[in-house]
């Protein structure tokens, strides 16, 4: 069974500051993460991807990957209170059902992250 | 460019009562179609997941069922529900499940 762990939080953090939501998984083999923004009561949207090991920097927004330790992190610079949400990590690995090379993404419980003012 | 229409968005069921959700995809053919379910605090549990038509696969035992009787067209039913099977419910696409996942709205269903 894959696992993708996750804080639950809620992180708390004031305006301006850096948030750090980390998450772990559990399949070596596993080869593409995704961290999605979800708002209460809303589905999930992509905020980025990351296929290879280090940084990856989109705007305020920093995912990071270690494959060595199984861990996937996003930063989060200049926090603002748009930003409260909860954050899904996933993890996007073969389907042992489909063959021609389809995925499944297992996805984390998510961390609430809060940005106070 | 793809969109992808879920509803209804909100539900109330009594137990006992049957569920037909319904779901469908814009702009691109043969997606890679997910039925998830997000109970209240929890993550998103994968349900169903479809790669082509009439090609369903079951992650969770359930009295739940899925079909996908055309293309872009997901389904998701239930003869019977049960007061558990309140959730709220996400379909998704993407291309090959190797690229991002594209949601629906949603729909939040209370079984009374």
């Amino acid at each position: 069974q894959k696992e993708v762990e996750q804080n639950s939080g809620p992180l708390s953090v004031p305006e301006g500051a850096i948030a750090s939501l980390n998450c772990t998984y559990s399949d070596r083999g596993s080869q593409s993460f995704f961290w999605y923004r979800q708002y209460s009561g809303k589905s999930p949207e992509l905020i980025m991807f990351i296929y290879s090991n280090g940084d990856k920097e989109d705007g305020r927004f920093t995912a990071q990957l270690n494959k060595a330790s199984q861990y996937v992190s996003l930063l989060i610079r200049d926090s603002q209170p748009s930003d409260s949400a909860t954050y899904l990590c996933a993890v996007q690995d073969p389907s042992p059902h489909a063959s021609g090379g389809s995925y499944i993404p297992t996805f984390g419980r998510g961390t609430s992250l809060i940005v106070h003012p | 460019s793809q969109t992808i229409h879920q509803w209804p968005a909100t539900l109330v069921q009594p137990v006992g009562s049957p569920l037909s959700l319904e779901c469908t995809v814009e702009g691109t053919s043969n997606p890679n179609l997910y039925w998830y379910r997000q109970a209240a605090g929890r993550g998103l549990q994968l349900l169903f997941y479809s790669v082509g038509i009439g090609q369903i696969s079951s992650e969770v035992p359930q009295n739940l069922s899925a079909s996908r009787p055309q293309d872009r067209q997901f389904i998701l039913s239930s003869k019977k529900l049960l007061l558990s099977d309140s959730g709220f419910y996400l379909c998704a696409w993407s291309v090959d499940g190797n690229t991002e996942a594209f949601f629906g709205q949603g729909t939040r269903l209370t079984v009374v």
